[in-house]
């Protein structure tokens, strides 16, 4: 696969666990939140999003928190699988400017 | 099937030798962008287009251009390649527009230059 995780922060979960991965951003204008999942040899997929109107968003095993106080964003993945092993990326904007990315956490699942 | 379309994916190329990664994307979207990838530096942004014929400068559009003749094409290119611009590529496209909310992105476009 693509060797695009490198130095990353790498976060081991067992399987069936929760997850929980951390990002911290900078610009307290930033408005809007972005989490993606990399897999290996694969192009960043979109998992959640959330706007800065609200502190939590669910999906499908997966919850986005955002602390705007510390400028702190979570993905919580709720009994993590196999197929969870990624490397995750947060971003964020504000009006009108580009994405802004975060380096990434890799995510590996032990079965 | 929506999506967005890289190539190469694979390139090896010498330093100096004029090359082109073409990106298109069938969703009609007016935003698109490309980014690089490398190892502790996360996504960066090269350049990124509003619509046909806009574009303007990412975060290192350094030893890059871009045309977008097209809503659905935005080609990379690459006049003069460096060793520093080995890197793997993606393109990216958006239905909102500043490319707010959810990027489509391609499968990338691994490139190494000699």
């Amino acid at each position: 696969g693509e060797s695009v995780g490198l130095h990353l922060p790498t976060l081991s979960v067992q399987e069936g666990d929760n997850s929980i991965i951390n990002c911290a951003y900078s610009n307290s204008a930033s408005d809007y939140f972005i989490w993606y999942k990399q897999e290996s040899g694969k192009g960043p997929q979109f998992i959640i999003d959330i706007r800065s109107n609200m502190d939590k968003r669910q999906g499908q095993r997966v919850t986005v928190l955002l602390n705007k106080t510390v400028k702190h964003l979570s993905l919580q993945i709720a009994a993590t699988q196999p197929g969870d092993s990624a490397v995750y990326f947060c971003a964020e904007n504000s009006g009108n400017t580009p994405l802004v990315f975060g380096k990434g956490t890799r995510l590996s699942v032990i079965a | 099937e929506a999506q967005v379309t890289q190539n190469p994916r694979y390139l090896i190329t010498v330093t100096g030798k004029k090359l082109t990664v073409t990106c298109s994307q069938n969703m009609n979207h007016e935003y698109m962008s490309w980014y690089r990838q490398d190892p502790g530096l996360g996504l960066r942004q090269i350049y990124y287009s509003m619509n046909v014929e806009v574009t303007d400068k990412g975060d290192v559009p350094e030893g890059y251009k871009v045309s977008r003749k097209e809503k659905r094409n935005f080609p990379l290119i690459l006049e003069s390649p460096s060793p520093n611009q080995t890197s793997l590529y993606f393109c990216a496209s958006s239905p909102l527009p500043g490319g707010i909310g959810e990027l489509f992105f391609g499968e990338g476009s691994r490139l190494t230059v000699l």
